[in-house]
């Protein structure tokens, strides 16, 4: 089981909020780690979106909208980026990442379409 | 501002060694790691090691050691990966990324490396 996992695709809605999720393989908690999330557009390196731990404790990359947010389902010992008022631009491969044993591990990506 | 920016594209033949350079500015390079992250085409982020520019010191994924190096030239502010070996699973976009609190922020702009006889 892989130590990340990421739907694969997802759509949604221009206007609409889509919540894209992380889950991490069971008997790593999520409630421990420090979340990264990168968005891909095609052709072009990750950017940076945010990272969270915490509701106190979250860091946006430079230049990244308030329409971006994390946070962390416990239940479903899950990292959870949400994206509000979807628009076009919107439209990417997004990452989480986490650092677990000594290594940087990467989720496989969803791929977010806009229509 | 930070900037990442790499070295160009490679074409090597099966059993070459790469190597790729990132130079960076903007911020102190001593202070934060390097990782390296590669992409096969069509596929998924993979992280392959990291190095502390100041001192020097390094970790690499498990499935690299042994063939994956990582250097610096701190008067330069740039950072190198090689990579040895290299096979046509390797081809792939080699990306810089800059180390911050468990995890990277600032990323370079790619290096395609493609091997092929």
């Amino acid at each position: 089981q892989a130590v990340l996992t990421q739907p694969s695709s997802l759509s949604a809605s221009p206007g609409a909020s889509a919540t894209l999720t992380c889950a991490l393989r069971s008997g790593i908690n999520v409630g421990t780690y420090r979340i990264y999330w990168y968005q891909q557009k095609s052709g072009r390196p990750p950017h940076y979106v945010l990272n969270y731990k915490s509701d106190s404790d979250e860091q946006k990359g430079s230049g990244v909208p308030s329409r971006f947010s994390g946070s962390k389902d416990t239940s479903a010992n899950a990292g959870i980026l949400v994206i509000s008022g979807l628009q076009s631009e919107d439209e990417a491969d997004y990452y989480c990442m986490i650092w677990h044993n000594d290594a940087y591990v990467f989720g496989g990506g969803t791929k977010l379409t806009v229509l | 501002q930070v900037q990442l920016v790499q070295s160009g594209a490679e074409v090597k033949k099966p059993g070459a060694s790469v190597k790729v350079s990132c130079k960076t500015s903007g911020y102190s390079f001593a202070d934060l790691d390097i990782n390296w992250v590669r992409q096969a085409p069509g596929l998924g982020l993979e992280w392959m090691g990291w190095m502390r520019p100041g001192n020097g010191n390094t970790g690499y994924a498990e499935k690299f050691q042994g063939r994956f190096s990582m250097t610096r030239d701190t008067s330069i502010s740039t950072a190198y990966m090689e990579l040895s070996s290299l096979g046509s699973e390797d081809t792939a976009v080699y990306y810089c990324t800059r180390g911050v609190e468990q995890g990277t922020d600032y990323w370079g702009q790619g290096t395609l490396v493609t091997v092929s006889s």
